[in-house]
């Protein structure tokens, strides 16, 4: 079975400031892993995701994350915050043959 | 390109009553998913239809939830009757194949927030 951990379930930065969301999986096989955002009353979006290749994977909005198969990890990053990342974000983890499962979300503050 | 409709954006019913959701995926897209988001959780998927088949119903409460996707396009999804604890958004989700081999994307709808008194 497959699982994430989202380490912090509120994270708040300063406008300008780098942003962090820990993301930490568990799966016996080749996961596939995703950032999703998700905004207030809306559904979710893609931020990135990884699948096989480079594990630095880049998304929209400037965000990135690092695969660490060591560490289990795929952790989101942004150098630069901005009012308008302040959502909720999720992790996600596939593998083949099984369903999408989300960790239970970062809610983003964003401080001017 | 249309993304995932849905609707209504918003319900609110009584105990024991009926409640039903529609969802119109992504023109061109086999695979049809039903969340349901819990407050302060992620997303749990209830069902996965490829095509107008169900692939994956595990967790779905079937005593009184029910989903149909007729013709391979939009699906329905109903709760019969309801529980106070069935409050949750219900999000459609689509992709383009769906066959879980590879990472592929799966596009949400705005979701369907449901309140039950």
């Amino acid at each position: 079975a497959q699982s994430v951990t989202q380490l912090g379930s509120h994270v708040s930065v300063s406008e300008g400031a780098l942003v962090l969301l820990r993301c930490n999986y568990s799966s016996s096989v080749p996961p596939y892993l995703f950032w999703y955002v998700q905004y207030p009353n809306q559904g979710l979006q893609l931020l990135l995701k990884y699948t096989t290749g480079a594990t630095l994977v880049k998304g929209i909005n400037g965000f990135e994350a690092e695969f660490k198969k060591s560490e289990t990890s795929f952790h989101l990053t942004k150098p630069s915050a901005h009012m308008s990342d302040a959502a909720e974000y999720f992790c996600a983890v596939k593998t083949s043959g099984s369903r999408l499962t989300f960790g239970e979300g970062t809610q983003l503050t964003v401080n001017p | 390109e249309a993304g995932v409709a849905q609707s209504p954006r918003y319900k609110i019913i009584e105990k024991r009553q009926s409640v039903a959701f529609w969802c119109n995926p992504i023109s061109g897209h086999a695979t049809l998913y039903w969340y349901q988001q819990i407050l302060g959780q992620g997303p749990k998927l209830l069902i996965q239809f490829q095509n107008n088949g169900v692939v994956d119903d595990s967790q779905l409460p079937k005593d009184r939830f029910s989903a149909e996707r007729l013709k391979g396009v939009d699906s329905t999804l109903k709760i019969q009757p309801a529980k106070l604890e069935d409050s949750a958004v219900y999000l459609c989700a689509s992709s383009l194949v769906g066959i879980s081999t590879r990472g592929e994307t799966q596009y949400f709808g705005p979701g369907t927030r449901l309140l039950v008194l």
